[in-house]
């Protein structure tokens, strides 16, 4: 039974860009939760997404937007990156309200 | 707004010694988690503590939750250096739709030989 799998593992990019981070969820889960870990800190809770739409979102900007397939990936856009962008970006997937299971994590970095 | 305050923020503790790390949070929840993270890698659960007075333990490690005083406590038992991580408690808020976790700042543990 495979877990949570993101993908890429890791990813460079520059100001300004735009980039797309990729999760899918643990067999049995529908619901894909994002989370944002700076170097040095607790996850941040970014938002969650289920049966394809958003349906709770933590304190972050709209260049940061998400989006969840019918068969329940999900994915991770960020627009405009600024170089505080730079984190451990961690997906989450869970039935319903249910205990979250973490994924490997995608380390972003922007220069 | 929900804060979950973990103390303290680092530990360095000789192995053999007992330790406990504590959480503080400041709403109503009835289930917190506790992870372990190794550098650059991602979380691992250790505990996931569902009721007043849950207590549950993992070789070295016992964890415990106290709903009315809104404090989790994890208790290190004789450390070894393979504890050397960083742990951290998270608070599950139930919201009108879905859920979500709220991290402390995480304990930075070094045990010395």
């Amino acid at each position: 039974d495979a877990g949570v799998t993101q993908s890429p593992t890791h990813l460079i990019k520059t100001r300004g860009q735009q980039v797309t981070l990729r999760c899918s969820p643990k067999s049995g889960h529908d619901t894909v939760s994002w989370y944002q870990q700076a170097l040095g800190q607790g996850p941040q809770f970014i938002f969650q997404y289920y049966e394809e739409e958003e349906r709770q979102r933590g304190n972050f900007p709209d260049r940061f937007s998400g989006h969840q397939y019918p068969n329940y990936s999900s994915e991770l856009n960020v627009n405009a990156l600024l170089l505080g962008d730079s984190a451990l970006y961690l997906c989450a997937s869970t039935s319903g309200v249910g205990t979250q299971y973490f994924g490997p994590g995608t380390r972003l970095t922007v220069l | 707004e929900l804060k979950v305050e973990q103390n303290p923020l680092f530990l360095s503790m000789q192995e053999g010694k007992n330790y406990t790390i504590y959480c503080n949070y400041s709403t109503t929840s009835d289930r917190l988690y506790w992870y372990r993270q190794d550098p650059g890698k991602s979380l691992e659960s250790l505990f996931v503590l569902l009721s007043n007075g849950a207590v549950k333990q993992e070789g070295r490690l016992m964890a415990s939750l106290d709903t009315k005083a809104r404090l989790s406590t994890l208790h290190i038992t004789a450390a070894v250096h393979d504890l050397s991580a960083t742990y951290f408690c998270a608070v599950d808020i139930f919201m009108e739709y879905g859920n979500k976790l709220v991290f402390g700042a995480g304990t930075i543990l070094r045990v010395k030989s």
